[in-house]
């Protein structure tokens, strides 16, 4: 069982309303990744950071922000929820192996509802 | 574009038989194609990786396959369990990059019934 952590796991607010998802990860992993997943779909990256200090945008665009200040910490914040942000969140890290595997470790994941 | 095309994109099957998903992917250049299982509300956790020179790797039930000239993989459970009940997913991961992306799958929708 891979120890990258979520909370909350279950959430539903009103829109207009700011939050911020929390992901955490005790692996000493470098990299870290946000993805958005609705139901039957794939996961699409919507954040990635390569350290502490590094974010970058992913191939899904959102209004979503992160900032990485810790290696174990990466947190993604809504400043103003909307219905069309429902969706689930799921956070990530990896560290490449010796064999380059880049194996990804996923969190439980977050799932917003926005009314 | 890479691409990743899973099917079926849902199954039922009764417990204790066996079934194959498969997996077509357009990802270049290769690097290694992982099946992950992705229990209701949980994140996605890896079955198996193959790099370009396997064709095949086992994990228990789990036996995976790649044809990397066809860019075809396949995944067999032998035997299902109610607890294979979840959705399996197909990622490719491209070497282009040193992020390592990731292309996933939407996935096939397995139901194991009693």
């Amino acid at each position: 069982e891979a120890d990258i952590y979520q909370t909350p796991r279950y959430l539903v607010i009103g829109t207009g309303k700011k939050i911020t998802l929390e992901c955490s990860q005790t692996m000493g992993h470098d990299k870290m990744y946000w993805y958005q997943q609705d139901p039957g779909m794939e996961l699409h990256l919507i954040h990635y950071s390569y350290g502490v200090n590094s974010t970058e945008k992913g191939d899904l665009s959102s209004e979503s922000t992160v900032s990485r200040i810790r290696t174990e910490h990466f947190p993604l914040t809504l400043e103003s929820a909307r219905p069309s942000h429902t969706s689930q969140y799921l956070c990530a890290s990896s560290e490449k192996t010796g064999t380059g595997s880049n194996e990804q470790f996923f969190g439980p994941g977050t799932r917003l509802t926005v009314l | 574009k890479n691409q990743v095309e899973q099917s079926p994109q849902s199954l039922i099957i009764l417990e204790g038989k066996n079934c194959t998903l498969q997996c077509n992917y357009t990802v270049s250049p290769f690097s290694n194609l992982r099946w992950y299982k992705q229990d209701t509300g949980r994140g996605p956790v890896s079955l198996t990786i193959m790099t370009f020179s396997e064709n095949t790797k086992s994990n228990g039930r789990y036996t995976a396959t790649l044809d990397a000239d066809t860019k075809q993989s396949s995944l067999h459970i032998t035997a299902s369990q109610l607890s294979d009940s979840a959705s399996y997913i197909c990622v490719v991961s491209d070497r282009g990059s040193t992020l390592g992306r990731l292309y996933f799958g939407r996935g096939t929708q397995l139901t194991v019934w009693p």
